[in-house]
């Protein structure tokens, strides 16, 4: 079935650092790609999704690239910010026809 | 706009006994999910509704977990009886349609603890 394969965290950067957060999947077919971030205290939010090869999603500075050939999604910011502290997770929808998320990755952002 | 809703917040049972949980999707969303997150691992889907119909529920433990949503609006999740692999975060979700295309709102969840 679906799966999603993400790096582990936990991420500790400084403010302005530029982040990288590897995101895999395994699908059959060309399932759309997502990022999901859950805030402390709150609910998942869509950050950003893409549903075809090459396409770029992108949302407060925040950007993936769908790239086909490596099976990849890998979310990238290039300054963060202390409000960024929050797991992000990747996710994709396919055959399956349900979202299935990645385990997470948790980034902390210090002043 | 309202968000999903998703009550009690926390809950503490001990094992072998049954909780219920209760989500209220944004109003007009068709399509409503329970997802079980447990600590440390990615959110996995247990069932999903379309309007009052069950669409997938292939991840549900049926000896135990049971959920329904009358009227294709709010929804309730039991669980009965407990176990200690239970203890999870319950997340309830919503979407205006069932396509690959669409934005899922999630509520905060209920934290469950089995002891």
């Amino acid at each position: 079935g679906d799966s999603v394969t993400q790096m582990e965290g936990p991420v500790t950067l400084s403010e302005e650092a530029f982040l990288t957060i590897n995101c895999t999947y395994t699908a059959t077919g060309y399932p759309s790609l997502f990022w999901y971030v859950q805030y402390p205290g709150e609910g998942l939010q869509l950050l950003l999704k893409a549903t075809k090869a090459d396409d770029k999603g992108s949302n407060k500075g925040f950007e993936a690239t769908y790239r086909k050939e490596t099976t990849s999604f890998h979310l990238e910011k290039g300054s963060v910010q202390v409000s960024d502290s929050a797991v992000y997770f990747c996710g994709s929808w396919g055959s399956a026809r349900q979202l299935t998320f990645g385990s997470g990755t948790q980034l902390t952002v210090l002043p | 706009e309202a968000g999903v809703a998703q009550s009690p917040r926390y809950k503490i049972i001990e094992k072998r006994q049954s909780v219920a949980f209760w989500c209220n999707p944004i109003s007009g969303h068709a399509t409503l999910y329970w997802y079980q997150q447990i600590l440390g691992q990615g959110p996995k889907l247990l069932i999903q509704f379309q309007n009052n119909g069950v669409v997938d529920d292939s991840q549900l433990p049926k000896d135990r977990f049971s959920a329904e949503r009358l009227k294709g609006v709010d929804s309730t999740l039991k669980i009965q009886p407990a176990k200690l692999e239970d203890s999870a975060v319950y997340l309830c979700a919503s979407s205006t349609g069932s396509s690959s295309f669409e934005k899922l709102f999630f509520g905060s969840g209920t934290q469950l603890s089995v002891l």
